[in-house]
C-alpha cells in the first residue's frame, strides 16, 4: 500500500484480556518498528524487526508483551493480560534499512 | 544507550516569526538525526533529517543544524504559519539501532 496501515484504529478492552495489534508496513520496507506513546508524552521504543528477526526487543516493558513478523511484511504486537497502564497509542513504523521512518496512524488502546 | 533531550516543551510564536527547537544527545556514535511533526490524531511525519557528516540542511522554510562536538542539533522554522502548529519530535540513532526520540515540543503559531 501507499503507507503504513495499522488496525484496529481504536481498541477498548477489559483488564486481563489479551489484545493483538496489527501493522502492515510499506511494501519492500525491510525494517519495522513498534513504539508506544502515552497521552501527551514522547515515543517509547518497544521492538525493532529487520526482516523477520528482532535484533532489538529491549523496549518491551514486560513478558506480557510480544511481537512477531512474518514473510518480512505484516507484524503483530500482542499484549497478554492487559493492565490499565497499557493504555496508550501504539505506533508502527517501517523504513528501507537505515532511511527515515514512515509511521502509521497508530492504534489507540484503552484498558478499562 | 542513547538519550535525547529536547526543549522547550512548549513554544508559542506569532505568525511570520521564526521558531527554534533544540535537542542534545548523549551517544557520540549517533550519526542520524531526523525531525518529525505530529498533528493531532496522526502518526509522526518525517519533515527533515541530517546525517553526521553534514553540518546544516535546508528545505524551504525548514532547516536543521548539527554540532557534533557539542552533541546538539536544532530545528529552525522561518516565516511560521498557523499550519506549522503541531508537536515536533527530534530523534537520534546509531548505526542500525532504532531511533531514540526526544520528549516533544508543542508549537503554537498565533495568527
Amino acid at each position: 500500500g501507499a503507507g503504513v496501515s495499522q488496525s484496529p484504529s481504536n481498541k477498548v478492552t477489559e483488564k486481563g484480556k489479551d489484545v493483538e495489534l496489527r501493522c502492515d508496513p510499506i511494501s519492500g520496507h525491510t525494517a519495522l518498528y513498534w513504539y508506544r506513546q502515552s497521552l501527551g508524552q514522547g515515543l517509547e521504543f518497544l521492538i525493532y524487526f529487520q526482516g523477520n528477526s528482532a535484533p532489538d526487543k529491549s523496549g518491551l516493558p514486560s513478558d506480557r508483551f510480544s511481537a512477531e513478523r512474518t514473510g518480512g511484511s505484516v507484524s503483530t504486537l500482542t499484549i497478554q493480560r492487559t493492565q490499565q497502564e497499557d493504555s496508550a497509542v501504539y505506533l508502527c513504523a517501517s523504513s528501507l534499512d537505515r532511511g527515515g521512518y514512515t509511521f502509521g496512524s497508530g492504534t489507540r488502546l484503552t484498558v478499562v | 544507550g542513547e538519550n535525547v533531550e529536547q526543549h522547550p516543551s512548549t513554544l508559542s510564536v506569532q505568525e511570520g516569526d521564526s521558531a527554534v527547537i533544540k535537542c542534545t544527545y548523549s551517544d557520540s556514535a549517533s550519526n542520524y538525526f531526523p525531525w518529525y511533526k505530529q498533528e493531532l490524531g496522526k502518526g509522526p511525519q518525517l519533515i527533515i533529517d541530517i546525517r553526521s557528516n553534514v553540518g546544516e540542511k535546508k528545505d524551504q522554510r525548514i532547516a536543521v543544524t548539527l554540532n557534533k562536538t557539542a552533541k546538539h542539533f536544532s530545528l529552525h522554522i522561518t516565516e511560521t504559519q498557523p499550519e506549522d502548529s503541531a508537536v515536533y519530535f527530534c530523534a537520534g540513532a546509531t548505526g542500525r539501532r532504532a531511533l531514540t526520540f526526544g520528549s516533544g515540543t508543542r508549537l503554537q503559531v498565533q495568527p
